[in-house]
């Protein structure tokens, strides 16, 4: 079965640090996401992306982050300057329709210390 | 803002039994719902979903009710299996590029 696959699986930070968070969706998928969960909470959307742009963002995603994909394969999440509270889970999702079930990668647990 | 919520945290049922798991959404305007499964570690896994227009949908051992007139969704899993353990979240979205996620009900299906 296809899948979402999300690299590093655990990535440890320094605050102030940049970060990029990879993702490999599924090849013939068009729409991706980025989630993240802290630890004990909801999982949290934070942007949505098709055609090479952000269709939608959450008001989490503000200007420390950006997503882009690079090439015809990669989906990264950039955070600029890392702080303590970007510690979560953050999950990579991609969809073949914008309304139809997703599929999540396993994640990438990022540690801002 | 919508808010999802869970209406028990933790659930534990006999193996072999049926589980339901519940969840309250808040904004009537959503018209799309999933049902995900989390393990250990793991993304969320899509077990269902279901449209507004829609007040039942059954798949394999699991069943998805949704009340709009209550705003309540529930998920029943026929049989429950020890792998069935998971967190299990509802999550609601309007648009279908953003989804709002409960906080989760931790399901223990004892053997």
């Amino acid at each position: 079965e296809p899948e979402v696959t999300q690299t590093p699986s655990h990535q440890v930070t320094q605050m102030g640090q940049e970060v990029i968070l990879r993702c490999v969706p599924i090849s013939n998928h068009l729409y991706f996401y980025w989630y993240r969960q802290i630890l004990g909470q909801k999982v949290e959307f934070l942007v949505s992306f098709y055609n090479n742009e952000i269709s939608e963002k959450s008001e989490i995603f503000d200007d420390q982050f950006s997503v882009e994909r690079p090439d015809g394969s990669n989906f990264t999440l950039k955070i600029r300057s890392t702080k303590l509270e970007d510690s979560a889970m953050y999950f990579c999702a991609s969809s073949e329709w914008r309304d139809y079930g997703y599929t999540f990668g396993s994640g990438t647990r990022l540690t801002v210390v | 803002g919508e808010s999802v919520g869970l209406h028990l945290p933790t659930l534990s049922v006999q193996e072999g039994d049926n589980s339901i798991i519940n969840c309250a959404y808040s904004n009537s305007a959503s018209d799309y719902f999933i049902w995900y499964k989390q393990e250990s570690g793991k993304g969320p896994q899509f077990i269902i979903d279901i449209r507004s227009n829609m007040d039942k949908r059954q798949g394999q051992r699991v069943t998805v009710l949704l009340n709009k007139t209550v705003k309540h969704l529930s998920l029943q899993i026929a049989a429950t299996q020890p792998g069935d353990s998971a967190v299990y979240f509802c999550a609601e979205s309007l648009t279908g590029n953003q989804f709002y996620f409960g906080t989760g009900t931790s399901l223990t299906v004892i053997p």
